[in-house]
């Protein structure tokens, strides 16, 4: 089957770190680009990273930039978010995404990570 | 500086149909988009990619009921035949070198 699944999120506190994973199952994945995406509660959707197929070009939003970083292990096709210096903003559900072209054409079910002391 | 604007809300009869637009900023209307529906409570899905030209190819599984169009700077989802699952939020999506741009989605309610 077709899908991500993504992982490791929950509460952490303001000021600390978190590795979102999401693990690809179904296609090739070395052959995609790959997202992360966030939506905190009652908002939209926001873009916050990306990744090439082989890493050679990642991409990140100025919200994240400097605090979270993309990576991804083909061996493993799996696909990663570090997140540090977490704030009160940060919380929402993340959700990783397939990109073939620009579009986004496979979504994962969505973690959610709460940022509280 | 790319920027996608939607209604915040549409709404029809069940049976009937509903046309949402997508408006690209000034001077990215050759841009492609993706539409996305997430329905409540749920993560988003890809419903098709749809081009300047108004050829779009479509998310697997997804019914012959949805459709896009595009016109100038306007991009276009139209649900045929609402269905009480089509009531959702409904965002569209594109990008440029170096970014990602999602608008602010349209929520419909299907009466």
């Amino acid at each position: 089957e077709v899908q991500l699944v993504e992982s490791g999120g929950g509460l952490v506190q303001p000021g600390g770190s978190r590795r979102l994973s999401c693990a690809a199952s179904g296609f090739t994945f070395s052959t995609y680009g790959m997202n992360w995406v966030r939506q905190a509660p009652g908002k939209g959707l926001e873009w916050i990273a990306y990744i090439s197929g082989f890493s050679t070009t990642m991409y990140s939003a100025d919200s994240v930039k400097g605090r979270f970083t993309i990576s991804r292990d083909n061996a493993k096709n799996s696909l990663y978010l570090q997140m540090n210096s977490l704030r009160a903003d940060d919380t929402a559900v993340y959700y990783c995404a397939r990109d073939p072209d620009g579009s986004f054409d496979l979504w994962g079910q969505g973690i959610p990570v709460t940022v509280s002391s | 500086q790319l920027v996608l604007t939607q209604s915040p809300s549409a709404s029809a009869s069940l049976g009937a149909s509903v046309k949402l637009t997508c408006t690209l900023s000034s001077g990215h209307s050759k841009y492609a988009i993706a539409w996305h529906q997430q329905q409540p409570e749920k993560g988003p899905r890809f419903l098709m990619k749809l081009n300047s030209d108004g050829s779009h190819n479509k998310g697997d599984g997804i019914p012959d009921r949805f459709s896009g169009s595009s016109s100038g700077a306007e991009r276009y989802l139209t649900i045929s035949s609402l269905q009480s699952e089509d009531e959702a939020d409904y965002y569209c999506q594109t990008w440029g070198t170096g970014l990602y741009v999602f608008g602010t989605g349209t929520k419909v309610t299907v009466l």
